[in-house]
């Protein structure tokens, strides 16, 4: 069956410094992978997305990286802030006509000042 | 513009008792769906649907059910509640493309955290 799955349930990091979140899949007819953020107390909120044609995508300080080879994918944060401490999740969108999105159990980011 | 609401907040039942989680979202999104959060275990999917009318299954449906008449309202239905459905559950909305594909970019309403005795 599909899984996602995170390397580690906790990260801890030094403010300033660059952050970087794995992720492994299973399903490798996934096409579309999807990472999200969530605050405590709060739902999860999209940071950024990629799709299988792509191996990497930029966003706002935080870049997503595909390889599709080992079925893994990561996030980088760039100079993290204070403000990035959350859980972060990386999800699988296992077929674009099911509407089902999988979810990995998430990554806890804590950021020391 | 409210995004994805959802009622009650809290809730807590009794084995056996039934209840309805509410869900509406303003931003006329065809897709929702339901999550349920465990500790360590992320989120699963529990039911979704892609449009009025329109409803399917997720990971883990047993003992759930939804409806969905409007694009703004998606309710989640306890028919009896167990202990194994104390969770946190969270709706969540999304645009779908002209090909009926789901974008992935989910809105998440802010959650519901269900006890069960």
């Amino acid at each position: 069956g599909e899984s996602v799955g995170l390397h580690l349930p906790t990260l801890s990091v030094q403010e300033g410094d660059n952050s970087i979140i794995n992720c492994a899949y299973s399903n490798s007819a996934s096409d579309y992978f999807i990472w999200y953020k969530q605050e405590s107390g709060k739902g999860p909120q999209f940071i950024i997305d990629i799709r299988s044609n792509m191996d990497k995508r930029q966003g706002q300080r935080v870049t997503v990286l595909l390889n599709k080879t080992v079925k893994h994918l990561s996030l980088q944060i760039a100079a993290t802030q204070p403000g990035d401490s959350a859980v972060y999740f990386c999800a699988e969108n296992i077929g674009s006509n099911t509407g089902k999105l999988i979810f990995g159990q998430g990554t806890t980011l804590q950021v020391k000042p | 513009n409210a995004g994805v609401t959802q009622t009650p907040k809290f809730q807590v039942l009794k084995t056996g008792q039934s209840m309805t989680l509410q869900c509406a979202q303003d931003m006329n999104h065809e897709y929702m769906s339901w999550y349920r959060q465990d500790p360590g275990m992320g989120l699963r999917l529990i039911h979704y649907s892609v449009g009025a009318g329109i409803t399917d299954q997720g990971e883990v449906p047993n003992g759930y059910n939804v409806s969905r008449s409007t694009t703004e309202d998606f309710p989640l239905r306890l028919l009896s509640a167990a202990p194994s459905q104390t969770s946190v559950y969270f709706c969540a909305s999304s645009y779908v493309g002209l090909a009926r594909v789901n974008t992935g970019e989910l809105f998440f309403g802010e959650g519901s955290r269900l006890t069960v005795l």
